[in-house]
């Protein structure tokens, strides 16, 4: 079965960076985007960015365009969020989602709190 | 301020027929981006309930259904359940920002 499983929750102080995981299993990796998508405390559902397993492109919501870096390791099949220049703003939950393209997100990561304070 | 504008909440009584409206432009909806719908529970993920306008995923009871139309999109749920509370969001690709939006969601309350 397909699971999506993020890395823990973290605190950063403000102007830190934060990297995030999403270690994917029960399908090809490579076959689909990774969408990374962000919601804050009592707040509505954010895209940041998609990364293509397949071919290491990225594309970036243009707010994030210069604080974050989409990468991935197909040997263990996981994919990385950063985020960099942090304030507390950026506290939010963090999920990784599978996209299907035309079909939609179809699975999502449990969620990484990051909590951004000082 | 969200691309695609939601109520920010809609009610009804079980048994009854709820709708929930996602109006976007030219650049997304109305440029025939599909459309996709999502379930959020309090404290857990989204769930995908719909996707490409009109299509469930296995599993999602027919209970739920959508349409859209120009530059709007719309999500029925009729037979409401108490276990339908939650919040709904849509979803689409938008041209001029050449990224993915969401709208604001919608809160769902059974009363």
């Amino acid at each position: 079965q397909v699971q999506l499983v993020q890395s823990g929750a973290e605190v950063k102080k403000p102007g830190a960076s934060v990297k995030v995981s999403c270690k994917a299993s029960g399908y090809t990796f490579t076959g689909y985007y990774m969408f990374w998508v962000r919601q804050a405390p009592g707040q509505g559902l954010e895209w940041m960015g998609w990364i293509n397993p397949n071919t290491t492109g990225t594309n970036s919501a243009q707010k994030f365009q210069d604080r974050v870096t989409l990468t991935r390791d197909t040997s263990i099949s996981t994919a990385y969020m950063e985020l960099s220049r942090l304030s507390s703003d950026d506290t939010a939950v963090y999920y990784c989602a599978r996209d299907t393209v035309n079909g939609g997100v179809d699975y999502w990561g449990q969620g990484t709190l990051v909590t951004v304070s000082s | 301020q969200s691309v695609l504008t939601q109520p920010p909440s809609v009610s009804g009584a079980p048994g009854q027929r709820v709708t929930i409206s996602c109006t976007g432009s030219s650049s997304n909806i109305g440029a025939d981006y599909g459309v996709h719908w999502y379930q959020q529970l309090p404290g857990t993920a989204p769930k995908l309930l719909i996707y490409d306008n009109t299509n469930r995923p296995s599993g999602v009871p027919d209970r739920f259904s959508a349409s859209w139309s120009g530059t709007s999109a719309s999500l029925a749920i009729t037979g409401l359940q108490a276990e339908d509370e939650a919040e709904y969001y849509c979803q689409s690709y938008d041209s001029s920002l050449s990224g993915v939006v969401f709208g604001g969601g919608t809160k769902l309350t059974v009363l």
